[in-house]
Protein backbone atom coordinates (compact mmCIF):
# COMPACT_ATOMS: atom_id res chain seq x y z
CA UNK A 1 0.00 0.00 0.00
CA UNK A 2 1.04 3.56 -0.66
CA UNK A 3 3.24 5.42 2.30
CA UNK A 4 1.93 8.75 3.42
CA UNK A 5 4.20 11.66 4.90
CA UNK A 6 2.28 14.30 6.25
CA UNK A 7 3.14 17.15 7.99
CA UNK A 8 3.02 18.89 10.00
CA UNK A 9 2.53 16.37 12.79
CA UNK A 10 1.37 19.33 15.07
CA UNK A 11 1.28 23.10 15.57
CA UNK A 12 -0.41 25.15 18.03
CA UNK A 13 -1.96 28.29 16.09
CA UNK A 14 -3.33 31.86 16.99
CA UNK A 15 -6.99 32.45 15.99
CA UNK A 16 -7.29 34.62 12.80
CA UNK A 17 -4.01 32.80 11.37
CA UNK A 18 -4.10 30.12 8.58
CA UNK A 19 -2.30 26.44 8.55
CA UNK A 20 -1.28 24.56 5.46
CA UNK A 21 -0.88 20.69 6.24
CA UNK A 22 0.91 18.39 3.31
CA UNK A 23 0.41 15.02 2.12
CA UNK A 24 3.37 13.65 -0.07
CA UNK A 25 2.69 10.24 -1.56
CA UNK A 26 5.00 7.75 -2.56
CA UNK A 27 3.47 6.99 -5.82
CA UNK A 28 0.97 8.35 -8.12
CA UNK A 29 -2.66 8.45 -7.00
CA UNK A 30 -5.56 9.52 -8.52
CA UNK A 31 -7.59 10.80 -5.54
CA UNK A 32 -6.57 11.83 -2.35
CA UNK A 33 -9.26 12.60 0.68
CA UNK A 34 -8.84 14.61 3.39
CA UNK A 35 -10.67 14.38 7.11
CA UNK A 36 -11.01 16.30 10.21
CA UNK A 37 -11.20 14.25 13.49
CA UNK A 38 -12.72 16.31 16.11
CA UNK A 39 -12.15 15.53 19.49
CA UNK A 40 -12.82 12.50 20.72
CA UNK A 41 -15.01 11.92 17.60
CA UNK A 42 -15.05 10.24 14.21
CA UNK A 43 -13.70 11.13 10.78
CA UNK A 44 -15.65 13.68 8.50
CA UNK A 45 -14.27 13.92 4.96
CA UNK A 46 -13.76 17.87 4.43
CA UNK A 47 -13.48 16.84 0.22
CA UNK A 48 -12.16 15.27 -2.32
CA UNK A 49 -9.59 16.52 -4.27
CA UNK A 50 -8.50 14.84 -7.66
CA UNK A 51 -5.28 16.23 -9.78
CA UNK A 52 -6.69 18.48 -12.63
CA UNK A 53 -9.52 19.85 -11.03
CA UNK A 54 -11.27 21.73 -8.29
CA UNK A 55 -11.68 19.94 -4.94
CA UNK A 56 -15.49 18.77 -4.08
CA UNK A 57 -16.38 19.24 -0.94
CA UNK A 58 -18.72 17.76 1.19
CA UNK A 59 -22.07 20.11 3.01
CA UNK A 60 -20.51 21.68 5.62
CA UNK A 61 -17.44 22.26 4.10
CA UNK A 62 -16.34 25.64 1.90
CA UNK A 63 -13.36 26.79 -0.22
CA UNK A 64 -12.55 29.67 1.35
CA UNK A 65 -12.23 28.10 4.55
CA UNK A 66 -10.50 24.55 3.58
CA UNK A 67 -9.13 25.98 0.41
CA UNK A 68 -7.00 22.74 -1.19
CA UNK A 69 -4.03 22.30 -3.61
CA UNK A 70 -3.25 18.98 -6.29
CA UNK A 71 -0.21 20.02 -8.17
CA UNK A 72 0.37 16.39 -9.01
CA UNK A 73 -0.30 12.75 -8.51
CA UNK A 74 1.65 12.52 -5.43
CA UNK A 75 1.14 15.82 -3.43
CA UNK A 76 -1.86 18.03 -1.43
CA UNK A 77 -2.19 20.58 0.86
CA UNK A 78 -5.38 21.58 3.10
CA UNK A 79 -5.02 25.10 4.09
CA UNK A 80 -7.16 25.99 7.25
CA UNK A 81 -7.89 29.60 7.04
CA UNK A 82 -8.79 32.23 9.15
CA UNK A 83 -8.83 29.93 12.10
CA UNK A 84 -11.22 29.76 15.39
CA UNK A 85 -10.50 27.46 18.63
CA UNK A 86 -13.38 25.38 16.44
CA UNK A 87 -10.81 24.46 14.53
CA UNK A 88 -8.76 22.65 16.78
CA UNK A 89 -8.95 19.48 15.54
CA UNK A 90 -6.98 16.52 13.92
CA UNK A 91 -6.61 16.79 9.92
CA UNK A 92 -5.87 13.45 7.86
CA UNK A 93 -5.54 12.63 4.64
CA UNK A 94 -5.73 9.58 2.73
CA UNK A 95 -5.72 7.68 -0.13
CA UNK A 96 -6.68 4.78 -2.41
CA UNK A 97 -4.17 2.53 -4.60
CA UNK A 98 -6.79 -0.48 -4.84
CA UNK A 99 -10.40 -0.77 -4.39
CA UNK A 100 -9.43 -1.66 -0.53
CA UNK A 101 -6.01 -0.01 -0.25
CA UNK A 102 -6.65 2.65 1.69
CA UNK A 103 -3.81 4.29 3.20
CA UNK A 104 -3.67 6.97 6.25
CA UNK A 105 -1.48 10.04 6.96
CA UNK A 106 -0.27 10.24 10.37
CA UNK A 107 -2.35 13.06 10.92
CA UNK A 108 -1.82 17.02 12.23
CA UNK A 109 -2.92 17.54 15.41
CA UNK A 110 -3.84 21.53 15.39
CA UNK A 111 -4.66 23.55 18.53
CA UNK A 112 -6.16 27.38 17.74
CA UNK A 113 -5.76 29.48 20.78
CA UNK B 1 -26.35 8.00 2.00
CA UNK B 2 -24.68 5.62 3.39
CA UNK B 3 -25.05 5.80 7.04
CA UNK B 4 -22.46 3.28 9.68
CA UNK B 5 -23.74 3.39 13.19
CA UNK B 6 -21.48 1.38 15.97
CA UNK B 7 -23.52 1.51 18.64
CA UNK B 8 -20.94 0.79 21.73
CA UNK B 9 -19.06 3.93 22.55
CA UNK B 10 -16.43 2.13 25.04
CA UNK B 11 -15.59 -1.57 25.44
CA UNK B 12 -13.74 -2.89 27.92
CA UNK B 13 -12.08 -6.88 27.86
CA UNK B 14 -10.04 -9.03 29.99
CA UNK B 15 -6.48 -9.56 28.90
CA UNK B 16 -6.73 -12.73 26.47
CA UNK B 17 -10.53 -12.80 26.82
CA UNK B 18 -12.56 -11.98 23.75
CA UNK B 19 -14.64 -9.27 22.78
CA UNK B 20 -16.67 -8.29 20.28
CA UNK B 21 -17.87 -4.40 18.66
CA UNK B 22 -20.65 -4.15 17.13
CA UNK B 23 -21.42 -2.36 13.86
CA UNK B 24 -24.73 -1.56 11.71
CA UNK B 25 -24.39 0.19 8.72
CA UNK B 26 -27.65 1.30 5.63
CA UNK B 27 -27.18 1.44 2.12
CA UNK B 28 -29.29 0.55 -0.71
CA UNK B 29 -26.16 -0.28 -3.09
CA UNK B 30 -25.47 -4.30 -3.27
CA UNK B 31 -21.90 -3.93 -3.56
CA UNK B 32 -19.79 -2.40 -1.40
CA UNK B 33 -17.24 -3.19 0.52
CA UNK B 34 -16.64 -3.06 4.82
CA UNK B 35 -13.81 -2.41 6.82
CA UNK B 36 -12.23 -2.18 10.87
CA UNK B 37 -9.76 0.22 11.33
CA UNK B 38 -7.99 0.83 14.85
CA UNK B 39 -6.49 4.17 15.92
CA UNK B 40 -3.84 3.78 18.54
CA UNK B 41 -3.00 6.90 20.87
CA UNK B 42 -0.16 7.85 18.06
CA UNK B 43 -3.57 8.80 15.78
CA UNK B 44 -2.23 6.64 12.83
CA UNK B 45 -5.24 5.05 11.16
CA UNK B 46 -4.49 0.89 10.91
CA UNK B 47 -6.48 -1.57 9.08
CA UNK B 48 -7.41 -4.27 11.07
CA UNK B 49 -9.77 -6.31 8.48
CA UNK B 50 -12.31 -5.75 4.86
CA UNK B 51 -14.51 -7.68 3.88
CA UNK B 52 -16.08 -7.67 0.77
CA UNK B 53 -20.14 -7.66 0.76
CA UNK B 54 -20.16 -10.42 -2.48
CA UNK B 55 -18.31 -12.41 -0.05
CA UNK B 56 -20.20 -14.99 1.96
CA UNK B 57 -17.27 -15.86 3.76
CA UNK B 58 -16.27 -13.87 6.93
CA UNK B 59 -12.96 -12.44 7.10
CA UNK B 60 -10.18 -13.42 9.10
CA UNK B 61 -7.10 -12.01 10.26
CA UNK B 62 -5.13 -13.96 13.21
CA UNK B 63 -6.65 -13.13 15.86
CA UNK B 64 -9.49 -11.08 14.24
CA UNK B 65 -12.10 -12.52 12.53
CA UNK B 66 -16.13 -10.64 11.51
CA UNK B 67 -19.28 -11.29 11.47
CA UNK B 68 -20.67 -10.41 8.33
CA UNK B 69 -24.61 -10.73 8.05
CA UNK B 70 -25.40 -8.79 5.24
CA UNK B 71 -29.23 -9.06 4.96
CA UNK B 72 -29.44 -8.07 8.86
CA UNK B 73 -26.58 -5.44 7.56
CA UNK B 74 -24.27 -5.91 10.49
CA UNK B 75 -20.68 -5.61 10.67
CA UNK B 76 -19.45 -7.07 14.03
CA UNK B 77 -15.73 -7.26 14.48
CA UNK B 78 -14.43 -10.15 17.13
CA UNK B 79 -10.69 -9.99 18.82
CA UNK B 80 -9.94 -12.92 20.37
CA UNK B 81 -6.81 -13.28 22.88
CA UNK B 82 -7.09 -9.64 23.58
CA UNK B 83 -3.46 -8.13 24.06
CA UNK B 84 -2.97 -4.90 25.87
CA UNK B 85 -1.66 -3.21 22.41
CA UNK B 86 -5.49 -4.04 20.97
CA UNK B 87 -6.00 -0.95 23.27
CA UNK B 88 -7.77 1.93 20.94
CA UNK B 89 -10.37 3.64 19.13
CA UNK B 90 -11.84 0.99 16.63
CA UNK B 91 -13.91 2.72 13.50
CA UNK B 92 -15.96 0.83 10.97
CA UNK B 93 -16.31 2.09 7.51
CA UNK B 94 -18.27 1.77 4.32
CA UNK B 95 -17.00 2.36 0.85
CA UNK B 96 -19.17 1.94 -2.51
CA UNK B 97 -18.06 -0.21 -4.89
CA UNK B 98 -18.93 1.93 -7.57
CA UNK B 99 -16.89 3.17 -10.34
CA UNK B 100 -13.20 4.92 -9.24
CA UNK B 101 -12.16 5.52 -5.77
CA UNK B 102 -14.68 6.52 -3.20
CA UNK B 103 -13.88 7.99 -0.11
CA UNK B 104 -14.88 5.94 3.44
CA UNK B 105 -17.63 6.58 5.78
CA UNK B 106 -17.03 5.74 9.16
CA UNK B 107 -18.94 5.01 12.33
CA UNK B 108 -18.42 7.16 15.45
CA UNK B 109 -16.19 4.42 16.94
CA UNK B 110 -15.48 2.50 20.10
CA UNK B 111 -12.84 2.60 22.63
CA UNK B 112 -11.24 -0.51 23.49
CA UNK B 113 -9.97 -1.15 27.00
CA UNK B 114 -7.62 -4.19 27.64
CA UNK B 115 -7.99 -4.84 31.32
CA UNK B 116 -4.23 -6.42 32.58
Amino acid sequence: SAVISQKPSRDICQRGTSLTIQCQVDSQVTMMFWYRQQPGQSLTLIATANQGSEATYESGFVIDKFPISRPNLTFSTLTVSNMSPEDSSIYLCSVARAIYGYTFGSGTRLTVV
Amino acid sequence: AQTVTQSQPEMSVQEAETVTLSCTYDTSESDYYLFWYKQPPSRQMILVIRQEAYKQQNATENRFSVNFQKAAKSFSLKISDSQLGDAAMYFCAYRSAGQGNTPLVFGKGTRLSVIA
